[in-house]
């Protein structure tokens, strides 16, 4: 069974930094893209960037470019979204889905509280 | 960036009822790749339609797709009581991927 499981839900404080987490399982993770989706409660899903495991090659939206970073490791099947300064304005669920193309397999969400 | 208007923002039906939901792109989608997808409440978006008319696997036969280039449209034949959510299209045929606003599907 494909299963993405996403790491808990995190606390933090303007300008901290996070890194979540996104581990597949159930299918050759190095064949499907990651990808993130932005949800701020009560709003739609924004598509943030994706992943190539297999090469590390990533694609971000100009929404998102150079506030957040991708990355995976194929050796563990798992996917990252890191903050190296968070906002207020960051505080969202977010969705790891598997592509390549349309998404299958969401993850559970990870939800982001940013406050001071 | 291909922007996603989904008419209407809320549809209101009754069970049995047929809900048609439109997406339009400000600019053709490439070879259809629209997606649709249901959300509801404290859930994750789960794949419906893909390629603009594929049914995703396990997808009862009341949801279809059509459309191509700029006009895409989302049916439900007849709505049952667990269809009532938001619906999402999304495209993937050019980058930056995109997703509607949204259409929410609600009880009358």
């Amino acid at each position: 069974e494909v299963q993405l499981a996403q790491s808990g839900a995190e606390v933090k404080k303007p300008g901290e930094s996070l890194r979540i987490s996104c581990k597949g399982s159930g299918y050759t993770f190095s064949k499907y893209w990651i990808t993130w989706v932005r949800q701020i409660p009560g709003k739609g899903l924004e598509w943030m960037g994706r992943i190539d495991p297999s090469d590390s090659y990533t694609n971000y939206s100009p929404s998102f470019q150079g506030h957040v970073s991708i990355s995976a490791d194929r050796s563990i099947s798992t996917a990252y979204l890191q903050w190296t300064s968070l906002r207020a304005s960051d505080t969202a669920m977010y969705y790891c889905a598997r592509g390549p193309t349309a998404f299958d397999y969401w993850g559970q969400g990870t939800l982001v509280s940013v406050s001071s | 960036e291909i922007v996603l208007t989904q008419s209407p923002g809320t549809l209101s039906l009754s069970p049995g009822e047929r809900a048609t939901l439109s997406c339009r792109a400000s600019q053709s989608v490439t070879s259809t790749y629209v997606a649709w997808y249901q959300q509801k409440p404290g859930q994750a978006p789960r794949l419906l339609i893909y390629g603009s008319a594929g049914r995703a696997t396990g997808i009862p036969d009341r949801f279809s797709g059509s459309g191509s280039g700029t006009d895409f449209i989302f049916t439900i034949s007849r709505l049952e009581p667990e269809d009532f959510a938001v619906y999402y299209c999304q495209q993937y045929g050019s980058s930056p991927w995109t997703f509607g606003q949204g259409t929410k599907v609600e009880i009358k």
